[in-house]
């Protein structure tokens, strides 16, 4: 099946900085990725929409300033978290929808969980 | 707006029969989903009924009730690495079915 990866798989940084987080489509194209954001037993929650070559797009509540996407290439997206803060500590997780799949089907990649201290 | 209500934890005991119910409530409908999430791990997609009826898919099978609102996933033989968080999704048909909209997850226990 399609593979989906993330880097790093976990990160710990000090209050104020700024992390990057990569997800790369590994075997397919992909002209959407999806950001999520879960926090200890709860539900995912996306964050917002990735497009090759546009502007993401942001769910209500997500602040486009402090969560930073962007989408250079087919196999590639980045969500830079700026100013961390301890309460931006979560699980982010990143999907992926092949170029012309339903989108029933959407392949995960394996989360980053970042701790803000 | 959409809506999805599963159970939040399930216990069972190691090779039993286990059912994970979930009602939806959405101004449109593309099809209800499952996804598998272990603790730590990313979710992984167990299956898809966009008709009403069974899909089977080894020890795991999915049911939908279209008219009910309704579908549960139905987990058989149940093994100790089926611990873990399951979710009903469907696709938010305010955006023409392009997003996902997760459930609240059920967290299965399976004991020995």
């Amino acid at each position: 099946g399609a593979v989906v990866s993330q880097h790093p798989s976990w990160v710990i940084c000090k209050s104020g900085t700024s992390v990057k987080i990569e997800c790369r489509s590994l075997d397919f194209q992909a002209t959407t990725m999806f950001w999520y954001r879960q926090f200890p037993k709860q539900s995912l929650m996306l964050m917002a929409t990735s497009n090759e070559g546009s502007k993401a797009t942001y769910e209500q509540g997500v602040e486009k300033d402090k969560f930073l996407i962007n989408h250079a290439s087919l196999t590639l997206s980045t969500l830079t978290v700026t100013s961390a803060h301890p309460e931006d500590s979560s699980f982010y997780i990143c999907s992926a929808r092949a170029s012309g799949g339903s989108a029933d089907t959407q392949y995960f990649g394996p989360g980053t969980r970042l701790t803000v201290l | 707006g959409q809506s999805l209500e599963q159970p939040s934890e399930v216990t069972a005991v190691e090779g039993a029969i286990v059912q994970i119910n979930c009602t939806y409530q959405t101004s449109g409908f593309y099809g209800l989903s499952w996804y598998q999430q272990h603790d730590g791990g990313a979710p992984t997609f167990l299956s898809y009924n966009a008709l009403d009826g069974l899909e089977e898919t080894g020890r795991f099978s999915s049911f939908l009730s279209r008219s009910d609102s309704y579908g549960y996933l139905l987990l058989q033989e149940l093994q100790m690495k089926d611990s873990a968080s399951y979710f009903c999704a469907v696709r938010d048909p305010e955006t023409g079915g392009f997003k996902t909209i997760f459930g609240a997850g059920t967290r299965l226990f399976v004991k020995a």
